[in-house]
This record gives structure tokens, sequence and C-alpha cells, in this order.
């Protein structure tokens, strides 16, 4: 049972390079969901897309983009790494009005320099 | 726009007693869910328990269960008979009802530490 997928695992960029994290999903879900996680602070959302062709921003959307490839799938990039964006980023996915529950990937560790 | 706040940053239990997290959150809504995720260090997250806004009763699993008090938007988790693999971080997290996706606010986390 893969769930949510999320590639890569760890990644170490340099100040103003850019990268891609992967997300997929294998539940049939429409609603998927990037957040970050920092020391103190919880899980913030940064993108969701509730169906497949829609995108909104969340609470903390500045310096990153996203794109619903299709159905299962839902990328974060990183135009130009900045150190604040030094975090953990989890991808997760639900289905519309169900009870509300999120089904996370592993996380992907981002550190900037 | 909703918030959750977890006041503990930290606590301990010994192993077999009962600990109980705190968590607010700030809503106008009337209807909502209210979730607790556990994040063990393999960093997956993991729903805990559950509670719908519109139960009065307080939703339990197993050794886990909620003091879900309306009133004082207030959500602590308890749970009893403590043991190891229970130490872990916990997220408290809101989700309003009347949005098309599921979109949860989190608090901050408390960590939770088992001593033997």
């Amino acid at each position: 049972n893969a769930g949510v997928t999320q590639t890569p695992k760890f990644q170490v960029l340099k100040t103003g390079q850019s990268m891609t994290l992967q997300c997929a999903q294998d539940m049939n879900h429409n609603s998927m969901y990037w957040y970050r996680q920092d020391p103190g602070m919880g899980l913030r959302l940064i993108y969701y897309s509730a169906s497949e062709g829609t995108t909104d921003k969340g609470e903390v959307p500045n310096g990153y983009n996203v794109s619903r490839l299709n159905k299962r799938e839902f990328s974060l990039r990183l135009e130009s790494a900045a150190p604040s964006q030094t975090s953990v980023y989890f991808c997760a996915s639900s289905e519309v009005n169900s009870a509300g529950e999120l089904f996370f990937g592993e996380g992907s560790r981002l550190t900037v320099l | 726009a909703q918030t959750v706040t977890q006041s503990q940053p930290e606590m301990s239990v010994q192993e077999a007693e009962t600990v109980t997290l705190s968590c607010t959150y700030d809503t106008s809504e009337s209807d909502y869910y209210l979730f607790w995720y556990k994040q063990p260090p393999s960093r997956q997250m993991i729903l805990v328990i559950r509670q719908e806004a519109y139960k009065q009763q307080n939703a339990t699993e197993n050794r886990f269960s909620v003091n879900f008090q309306k009133a004082a938007k207030s959500f602590s988790l308890k749970i009893s008979d403590s043991q190891l693999g229970d130490a872990a971080m916990y997220f408290c997290a809101y989700r309003s009802l009347f949005q098309g996706a599921q979109k949860l606010v989190f608090g901050q986390g408390t960590r939770l530490t088992i001593n033997p």
C-alpha cells in the first residue's frame, strides 16, 4: 500500500537554485496539499488543490509554485531557493466531503545553504 | 481565520501512567472537526483520534480519549497506560466543515517523552 509518495526524501540546495518536490497518491483522492513543518510552528499550509485542475494559496505561499499534473500528482516548485525555505515538506491527500482525515507522505527534508 | 494553540511544547510521563495534552482553538464556526495526529521519529503523520463538533460525546480510541469542551474551545488528549511507543510529537488540528477541501490548521505541537 503506497498511499502518498514524496520524492526526494532529502535534498540540499544552494541559495538561488531551483528544485521540484514530487508527490503522487494512489487512493483516488480529489484533494491534495503541501505543508511545511518548522520547529515550534507546527505544519503550515503552502498550497492546496481541491480537485484536478484547481490550485489555491494556503497560509505561506510566497516563494513557491505548484502544479496539479493530474488527479494523482501534485508538485511543489521552488524557483529560487532561500535559506528561509529550509524545512520539512509534507504532501497530503484527502477525499472531498469525507470525515476530514488527511493522509500524509513521509516528508522531504530540504536544506538551503 | 481559525487558530490552534498547544501551550505545552514538551511533556513527559512515566510508563504506564496517564498524561493529558492540551489544545485550544479559536473559531466563529459552529460545526467543524478536530484531530490529534501523532508524529514519531520516523516523521510519518498518523491520525490518533477525530472529533466532530456536533457530537457531544467525547471520542475514544483504545487508550486514547479526548475531553472536548465546545464552549471553552478546548480539545485535550488523554493517553492512558502510556507505552514507550507513544513517544512522539503530537499535533492538534482543526478543520472547517464549510470548505470543499479539508484544509487542516495545526497547532505548534507537543513533544511527549515516555520515561521507562
